[in-house]
Order: C-alpha cells, then structure tokens, then sequence
C-alpha cells in the first residue's frame, strides 16, 4: 500500500494562533484531500486539490483555511486563526492511480488541539 | 436527507455470525463507491470498492443498486478483528473531487 505520511502527528496551539499541517503524499501524484474528524464525529470533506489549484471545497473550508503545495512533494494545509473547535484529527489522502475517483488512502493524520 | 446515510449500530455480534451493514446515498450522479474500516483514532483503511457488478474480496461482499441508491457490505464468518467502524464512502458528482463519508456503523465482534 502506497505511504502517505503527515506531519506532525499532534499539535497543541492556543486559540488564535496560526498552525500548519504538513502531507507527503504519493510521490508526483496530483490530486490530494484534506479532511477533518471531530472526536466522536464523522469524517468531513474539506477541501480537493489538483495540479497546485483547489478543485473543491466544503463550507467549512472558509478563508481561515488554506492549502498550498510549497514545493514538489509536500503540501501543507494552513489554519490561520485557530478556534476551540478547530480541534480535531486532520487527514490528508490521495487517490490510487491517475484517476480521481479512485480509491483513496490515508495519511495517519494530525491531532490538533486547540486551547 | 443527508448525502450518505447508515445505520450507526452498534452491531454486536459472535464470532463466526454473518453481519450485513447498509448504506444509502442521495446524489444519483454519484460515480464511485468504497467501503472503508476506521480503528480507534486511526486513518480510514480501504476495504473494498463496490462495483454495479458487486464485488466479493474473501469473506467480504459489496453491492452496489443505483437505482435504490444504496449499498451494501455483507461480512462472512466474522473475525475478533474485524471489529472496527465500516464506513460508507461516495464520491460526489462526475469529477470525483468531493468524497463524502457516511457516519459509520459500529461493529463488536465478541467470542
């Protein structure tokens, strides 16, 4: 199974403060997700991205949130303003192969906790 | 209605019992299906895609009615292991960029 790795595995930040999470995905694959999940609550759909644009985005994905691709391998999601309900696990995916409807796998995710 | 819906459980069953988990999705140009298990606070791990022909993987069957909207995860001869929450997966619309996972059915299996 393909690896997808995620930096860092948790992260303690006060509320305000800027965080950034980082997703290696699949070497040279172009499409990657970002999702969240509440303790206790399902996973949400947060945001697509191919080829360095977003593709899609749920209403939660609002402008405290964003998504770059820094460099050729990683790319990072960007909260800019952390709230108490920020806190959550945040997991980046990509899909298998060259087709976006593919299955996905996970990365093993980020536990953000906001204070 | 929400997007994609299951029946939360939880499902208690013995070893060895036959467990069937249903699903149900809103968006009739839905394109791909997934069954996915989730540990405790782990990743969501692929079990199996689901296919308008079905698709079985061991003790694992998958179907797909897309006239219903709905489908299904059938686990044979159930596994301590297989204790886990199965999670319903549906990408949205025909470019696939959206995936929207359904709450999860929690399942116990017990010796």
């Amino acid at each position: 199974e393909p690896e997808v790795t995620q930096t860092p595995s948790h992260q303690v930040t006060q509320m305000g403060q800027e965080v950034i999470l980082r997703c290696v995905p699949i070497s040279n694959h172009l499409y990657f997700y970002w999702y969240r999940q509440i303790l206790g609550q399902k996973v949400e759909f947060l945001v697509s991205f191919y080829n360095n644009e977003i593709s899609e985005k749920s209403e939660i994905f609002d402008d405290q949130f964003s998504v770059e691709r820094p460099d050729g391998s990683n790319f990072t999601l960007k909260i800019r303003s952390t709230k108490l309900e920020d806190s959550a696990m945040y997991f980046c995916a990509t899909p298998r192969g060259t087709r976006v409807d593919n299955e996905q796998f996970f990365g093993p995710g980020t536990r953000l906790t906001v204070l | 209605r929400k997007e994609v819906e299951q029946d939360p459980g939880p499902f208690n069953v013995p070893e060895g019992a036959t467990v069937a988990f249903n699903c149900t999705y809103s968006n009739s140009a839905s394109q791909s299906f997934f069954w996915y298990r989730q540990d405790c606070r782990k990743e969501p791990k692929l079990l199996m895609s689901v296919y308008s022909s079905g698709n079985e993987d061991g003790r694992f069957t998958a179907q797909l009615n897309r006239a219903s909207q709905y489908i299904s995860l059938l686990i044979r001869d159930s596994k301590l292991s297989d204790s886990a929450t199965y999670l319903c997966v549906v990408n949205k619309g025909t470019g696939g960029f959206k995936t929207i996972f359904g709450a999860g059915t929690r399942l116990f299996v017990k010796a």
